[in-house]
């Protein structure tokens, strides 16, 4: 979806990097969500935040962090990173109420730990 | 948490053919269930989803149905066309709360010319 955007889309980096993965949108949605995706496990939710003061840990938070610098921007840090992050980030927004429980995905960023 | 289960990992036909994803979840309370399709390179994107009060739900050639009762919902795509093949994944969630979604592993579908 091209309201979603994610930068880098591809990045190589060594064992031990800080690595920031970002994700800006311009639906107007209140809610942004960090996904990883690996081959036969399907998407896994890392975090989410609900608007820029609530942040969340969600399945699989260990090893990442995460800002949200406004209401369209949400960044992903990996501190120190390791090979077994390497993995597909996929970014993804919902709107706030009744009947808005769609999540729009981005493009997603292939991220290769060495 | 919930466990979200999806079967089969890959699925081949051909093309016009009818195919079938099934899907199971644990968590009685989860009352939202989208599917979800990837395309290669791309972020998966919603085709079709159904809340826990229909049973079935049909959108052209897509179709939905779930069993509150087994647990278990499944994706229908009838008169299957080469621009069918992607990866499918089921979710499921609570749309109270935090709404978080819980995916299945994905199906890989080749539709056979």
């Amino acid at each position: 979806d091209a309201d979603v955007t994610q930068t880098p889309r591809n990045r190589i980096t060594k064992t031990g990097k800080r690595i920031m993965l970002e994700c800006s949108q311009t639906k107007g949605h209140d809610r942004m969500y960090w996904y990883r995706q690996d081959p036969g496990l399907g998407l896994r939710l890392i975090y989410y935040s609900f608007d820029v003061k609530d942040i969340n840990k969600g399945e699989i938070s260990d090893g990442y962090s995460v800002s949200r610098q406004a209401q369209a921007k949400f960044s992903l840090s990996l501190e120190s990173a390791i090979p077994n992050q390497t993995a597909l980030y996929f970014c993804a927004t919902s709107a706030r109420g009744q009947g808005t429980d769609t999540q729009y995905f981005g493009p997603g960023t292939r991220l290769t730990v060495l | 948490g919930e466990n979200v289960e999806q079967h089969p990992s890959t699925l081949s036909v051909q093309e016009g053919d009818s195919a079938v994803i099934k899907c199971t979840y644990s968590d009685s309370a989860s009352n939202y269930f989208p599917w979800y399709k990837q395309e290669l390179g791309k972020g998966p994107q919603l085709i079709i989803d159904i809340r826990s009060n229909v049973g079935e739900k049909k959108d052209q050639r897509i179709a939905v149905t779930l069993n509150k009762t087994a647990k278990h919902f499944s994706l229908h795509i009838t008169e299957t066309q080469p621009e069918d093949s992607a990866v499918y994944f089921c979710a499921a969630s609570i749309r109270t709360g935090a709404n978080n979604l819980f995916f299945g592993t994905g199906t890989r579908l080749t539709v056979i010319p």
